[in-house]
């Protein structure tokens, strides 16, 4: 079936870096986009970027540019989402989503919603 | 950037009842609005895509409705599996902003 199965949870101290992973399996992962999306305790849904697994273009949140880089790795249909330089703020569950596009006669006009999320994987940012 | 707003932020209403949750975005975004579903201690789930396109599988109590600045998801018998926090989500172009939620109970 069609799923995305994330890393295990993380916990680091401030000023570091994290990398988290979303393996797809049951579609064709080339097809789709990412998305990351994280939810800090208690609090709602904030969308930090997206990538085409396609090829690589990103776009990202503007307060997390510089901090945050998405890659895929099309050979083993995953991808990664890293956060640099960890605050205390950055504590949240991080999911990842599968993008699907909306075309016309084959051609992408747009992203679509997120149609598929993994599991979701806690990292705390704690000295 | 866009913002989008819903109300109410927590609202509560016996079983059967209609409920109705509002988002409204602070530019037009068209037609390109999803909801969410979040039950406690769970993944998001998609609903509603395209403003008002039920997504495969999902109930077909919930409805959405709008277009342009303003839009609706209606659950039209409040069952309690209903019980979660709804997000609508813009996704004309980035940043594809979530409101802030809406906590849904049961009276």
């Amino acid at each position: 079936q069609v799923q995305l199965v994330q890393s295990g949870a993380e916990v680091k101290k401030p000023g570091a870096s994290v990398k988290v992973s979303c393996k797809a399996s049951g579609y064709t992962f080339t097809s789709y986009g990412i998305s990351w999306v994280r939810q800090a305790p208690g609090q709602g849904l904030e969308w930090m970027g997206w990538i085409s697994a396609y090829n690589g273009n990103t776009n990202y949140a503007q307060k997390l540019q510089g901090r945050v880089t998405m890659t895929t790795d099309t050979s083993t249909s995953t991808a990664y989402m890293e956060l640099r330089s960890l605050r205390s703020d950055d504590t949240a569950v991080y999911y990842c989503a599968r993008v699907r596009y909306i075309t016309i006669f084959g051609v992408v006009i747009n992203n679509d919603a997120f149609d598929i999320w993994g599991q979701g994987t806690m990292v705390t940012v704690s000295s | 950037d866009i913002q989008m707003t819903q109300s109410p932020s927590s609202l509560s209403a016996s079983v059967g009842d209609r409920v109705t949750i509002t988002c409204r975005a602070s530019q037009g975004i068209s037609n390109y609005l999803a909801w969410y579903q979040q039950k406690p201690g769970k993944v998001p789930k998609l609903l509603i895509y395209a403003a008002s396109t039920l997504q495969s599988g999902v109930p077909s109590r919930f409805s959405g409705s709008g277009s342009g600045t303003d839009f609706t998801l209606t659950i039209s018998s409040l069952q309690p599996e209903d019980v979660a926090t709804y997000y609508c989500q813009k996704y004309n172009s980035a940043p594809e902003t979530f409101g802030q939620g809406t906590k849904v109970e049961i009276k």
